[in-house]
């Protein structure tokens, strides 16, 4: 079957600029994940939701950041006011249950602040 | 806190040569172990894990990997390197005791190939 999907695959926007980023997981799976992969590094913890209940937002650098689930399938991070330092690649990883299992990742999007 | 540590951010290797990437993890409770691959402009594929089994663990492409509670280490290896492994390696942590069984990265090593 299909793998995590996300889009767009490259964003640019102006700081200040909202932006709206997609994840389609693998079909059936509770668990979603969103990190943030700055240049260099490696990715980071954002926010957890099972099903479209978001458990743990403890990894969400500021209040611009917010992201939701509202299905149980599709999840949308959307980042308001956009800054500079907001330039990362986002991934999104699904998993199959709600205990440790591994996580699939989709291929990320690239986001560029001006 | 749980961290992980990925001594050398790069690492080369010649074609046929012996590959070790280093990793050590800090956890108070053994923890679940993940090697993640990353090619250019994709997302991580996952290699091996060690989920409390077998302390050797064998992956894809022939990597391998061996838990070693003393050291607080989980070293990834392959015999003989190939040009197609160049890629970045991650090793990740996901804390038994988390209830959201987030990973914790460590900061990458890039394996160059050497022809």
């Amino acid at each position: 079957g299909a793998g995590v999907s996300q889009s767009p695959r490259y964003k640019v926007a102006k700081r200040g600029q909202d932006v709206a980023l997609r994840c389609d997981p693998i079909s059936g799976h509770v668990s979603l994940f969103w990190y943030q992969q700055a240049l260099g590094q490696g990715p980071e913890f954002l926010t957890y939701f099972q099903n479209e209940a978001q458990l743990d937002k403890s990894g969400l650098p500021s209040d611009r950041f917010f992201a939701e689930r509202p299905e149980g399938s599709v999840s949308t991070l959307k980042i308001q006011r956009t800054q500079q330092e907001d330039s990362a690649v986002y991934l999104c990883a699904s998993s199959h249950g709600t205990v440790q299992e591994t996580q699939y990742f989709g291929p990320g999007t690239r986001l560029l602040v001006l | 806190a749980q961290s992980v540590t990925q001594l050398g951010s790069h690492v080369s290797v010649s074609e046929g040569a012996l590959v070790l990437l280093r990793c050590n993890y800090s956890s108070s409770v053994p923890p679940y172990l993940f090697w993640y691959v990353q090619y250019p402009n994709q997302g991580l594929q996952l290699l091996l894990k060690y989920t409390s089994a077998a302390t050797l663990v064998k992956g894809i492409n022939g990597f391998e990997a061996e838990f070693k509670k003393s050291e607080t280490s989980f070293h990834l290896t392959k015999p003989s390197a190939h040009m197609s492994d160049a890629a970045e390696y991650f090793c990740a942590v996901s804390p038994m005791t988390s209830g959201t069984y987030k990973y914790i990265f460590g900061t990458g090593t890039r394996l160059k190939v050497l022809a």
